[in-house]
């Protein structure tokens, strides 16, 4: 079965700053890997997603993530963070033949002015 | 309105009470989704509905009770719920279901007294 380890449960960086949210996944096939926000009192909004093709995904609000299939990992990245991107960041896969997306825990990013 | 919206957004009830959660998509979608989000656990998924026909039930005790009329709307009936069912309800909806984005809606804070 799937499952996506967030190992950082809080980050936090300076406004201007650069940042690189971690996700690593378990399937044995290329699964279907996402990366969704949500802010406070608020649902999930998906900022990006890979199915296949270029590793390198750009998203909304201008975050990318990088696909690496030798490390299992999905890795969410934005050159400079603005106050804004304060939430909470959650990563998640569904399996090629399965409907079942499953989340990792999310990782809370705070920002300092 | 557009997207996904949820009612009540607040909800506080007794154990013995039963109210329902309400869940409406404007996207077209046919695949809905209800999840559990609790404070330090992962988001749970709890049900999925596909063109109306349940597909899956993720263990979810009987004192939830989900209902699926048509594929724009999605309830979840509760009744003698426990404190610990106290979390953010989250309604989903995509366009098929595998592997394609959610939409989330804002959620619905259940406090079980």
């Amino acid at each position: 079965a799937q499952s996506v380890t967030q190992p950082d449960i809080h980050i936090t960086v300076s406004e201007g700053a650069s940042l690189e949210l971690r996700c690593n996944y378990s399937y044995g096939a290329t699964p279907y890997l996402f990366w969704y926000v949500q802010s406070p009192g608020q649902g999930l909004q998906l900022l990006l997603k890979y199915f296949s093709g270029d590793t390198l995904v750009q998203g909304i609000k201008g975050f990318e993530a990088e696909f690496k299939r030798s490390q299992s990992s999905f890795n969410l990245r934005k050159p400079s963070v603005h106050w804004s991107d304060a939430a909470e960041y959650f990563c998640a896969v569904v399996g090629d033949r399965d409907d079942k997306i499953i989340f990792g825990k999310g990782t809370r990013l705070h920002i300092l002015p | 309105e557009t997207g996904v919206t949820q009612t009540p957004r607040h909800l506080v009830m007794g154990m013995t009470n039963k109210k329902s959660l309400k869940c409406e998509q404007h996207l077209g979608h046919n695949a809905m989704y209800w999840y559990k989000q609790s404070a330090k656990k992962p988001l749970e998924l709890m049900f999925v509905y596909n063109f109306k026909e349940q597909t899956e039930n993720n263990s979810v005790p009987s004192r939830f009770s989900p209902e699926c009329p048509n594929s724009s709307h999605l309830f979840l009936h509760l009744h003698t719920l426990q404190p610990e069912d106290s979390a953010l309800y989250l309604c989903a909806s995509s366009l098929g279901s595998a592997g394609n984005e959610q939409f989330f809606g804002p959620g619905t804070r259940l406090t079980v007294l």
